[in-house]
């Protein structure tokens, strides 16, 4: 089945400064690609997601790439803010035996965003 | 719509003891799926669905059983519960397989 590294487990940034979060995925038939961010207690929420026919997407401050070669793929943070503290998840779409595809999870990124 | 409501939202069980967590959701969503939550290890899929009547199992099914009766509830049950069942579970719909998961607010259960 699919498995999904990420890296680093934390990351502590000052306000302004970018942060970049990184992930590979061992399936080369994974096509769908999203970032979840956690808030302490609460749900995880999709904050930006990509599809293997494309290279990059942006949406005002943040921003993910996918490498489908190297199979990896990355969350990128502009101009951070304190409420941009929180867990990052990144998650890859992977099919299994049954035909059906389910998300696999990376371990999570705990980023601080210092005043 | 009230999205994925989760129910309860903490628990303390004993040692075999048995539960069931209640998850409903009022999107007309064909795909449903409970994941766990230890710290620092992520999210880990324990059973999905697809349909009515129809689930399978995920990374980590053992000690755990589900049902799929309707479109909108998918039931986790413990049966014998034991430590390692100690995690915060979140139940989660779609309405596309495997994208754009909506998740409820988590069960935050201890087994002591």
């Amino acid at each position: 089945g699919e498995n999904v590294e990420q890296h680093p487990s934390t990351l502590s940034v000052q306000e302004g400064d970018s942060a970049v979060i990184k992930c590979t995925y061992s399936d080369s038939a994974s096509n769908y690609f999203p970032w979840y961010k956690q808030e302490l207690g609460k749900r995880p929420q999709l904050i930006i997601d990509i599809r293997s026919n494309v290279g990059e997407k942006k949406d005002q401050r943040i921003a993910v790439t996918l490498n489908k070669t190297a199979k990896h793929f990355s969350l990128h943070i502009t101009e951070t803010q304190p409420e941009d503290s929180a867990v990052y998840f990144c998650a890859a779409k992977g099919y299994r035996g049954s035909g059906y595809s389910t998300l696999t999870f990376g371990k999570g990124t705990m980023l601080l965003v210092s005043p | 719509n009230a999205g994925v409501t989760q129910t309860p939202k903490f628990r303390i069980l004993k040692i075999g003891q048995s539960m069931t967590l209640q998850c409903t959701q009022d999107m007309n969503h064909n795909y449903m799926y409970w994941y766990r939550q230890d710290p620092g290890m992520g999210l880990k899929l324990i059973y999905y669905s697809v349909g009515a009547g129809i689930t399978d199992k995920g990374e980590v099914p053992n000690g755990y059983n589900v049902s799929r009766s309707t479109t909108e509830d998918f039931p986790l049950r413990l049966e014998l519960a034991a430590p390692s069942q100690t995690s915060v579970y979140f139940c989660a719909s779609v309405k596309v397989t495997g994208e754009k998961l909506f998740f409820g607010s988590g069960t935050q259960l201890s087994v002591l």
